[in-house]
């Protein structure tokens, strides 16, 4: 599968401040899911985008797709305590759906 | 409807010990993947199955054997245990056309 770097690797913030984790591919991609993975828990399915410039949003979270399809991002505004855990974004495309590689994730920490 | 099933949730091993992680889905899921996670590493692709019979390598698959004779099992084999292989281990079915992927609970392993 094609492999998705993922940046920053930690991130720490103070609750109510904002966070952006970035997911870049130097090929384009078919779609792009994000992933939660709460301590001490397991990857939790969040969100899939496939449109070139897509835009979601769940609540505080907005998850965008770049035009080229080479990137997409994933923004938490006024971040909460529960917001805390590891994001992984993940390409989703192609026909090998058993061999995708996830990014290596970015660890949020939110202090209170 | 229990998802993906993985046991145990903890165990222990002597180094040189052999174990079987086992792992089970009941949503007739064609695609299931094993992978390990280690701080900072991220999630790493150990063996992947696309089908009943069908198995494949991932990014690190030495030391690690896995067999997929029926749809719904898919168990992850440690030949002679090592340290290195102290890991969370978590098994994945991934949904046929979607690709979104739905993990078990995790195995902690602890090779001393």
């Amino acid at each position: 599968g094609q492999q998705v770097m993922q940046i920053p690797q930690y991130q720490h913030v103070q609750e109510g401040e904002d966070f952006t984790t970035y997911c870049n591919s130097s090929t384009t991609l078919s779609n792009i899911q994000w992933y939660k993975q709460r301590p001490g828990g397991h990857p939790v399915f969040l969100i899939q985008l496939v449109k070139s410039g897509e835009v979601k949003k769940q609540k505080r979270l907005t998850f965008q797709f770049g035009e080229a399809k080479k990137n997409s991002s994933l923004h938490i505004t006024a971040t909460q305590t529960t917001d805390v855990g590891t994001y992984f974004c993940r390409n989703a495309g192609g026909t090998s759906y058993g061999k995708l590689t996830f990014g290596q994730g970015t660890i949020l920490t939110v202090h209170p | 409807n229990a998802g993906v099933t993985q046991t145990p949730k903890f165990q222990v091993l002597k180094t040189g010990q052999s174990m079987t992680l086992q792992c089970a889905q009941d949503m007739n899921h064609e695609y299931m993947s094993w992978y390990r996670q280690d701080p900072g590493m991220g999630l790493r692709l150990i063996h992947y199955s696309v089908g009943a019979g069908i198995t494949d390598q991932g990014e690190v698959p030495n030391g690690y054997n896995v067999s997929r004779s029926t749809t719904e099992d898919f168990p992850l084999r440690l030949l002679s245990a090592a340290p290195s292989q102290t890991s969370v281990y978590f098994c994945a079915s991934i949904e046929t056309g979607g690709g979104k992927a739905f993990f078990g609970q995790g195995t902690r392993l602890t090779v001393v």
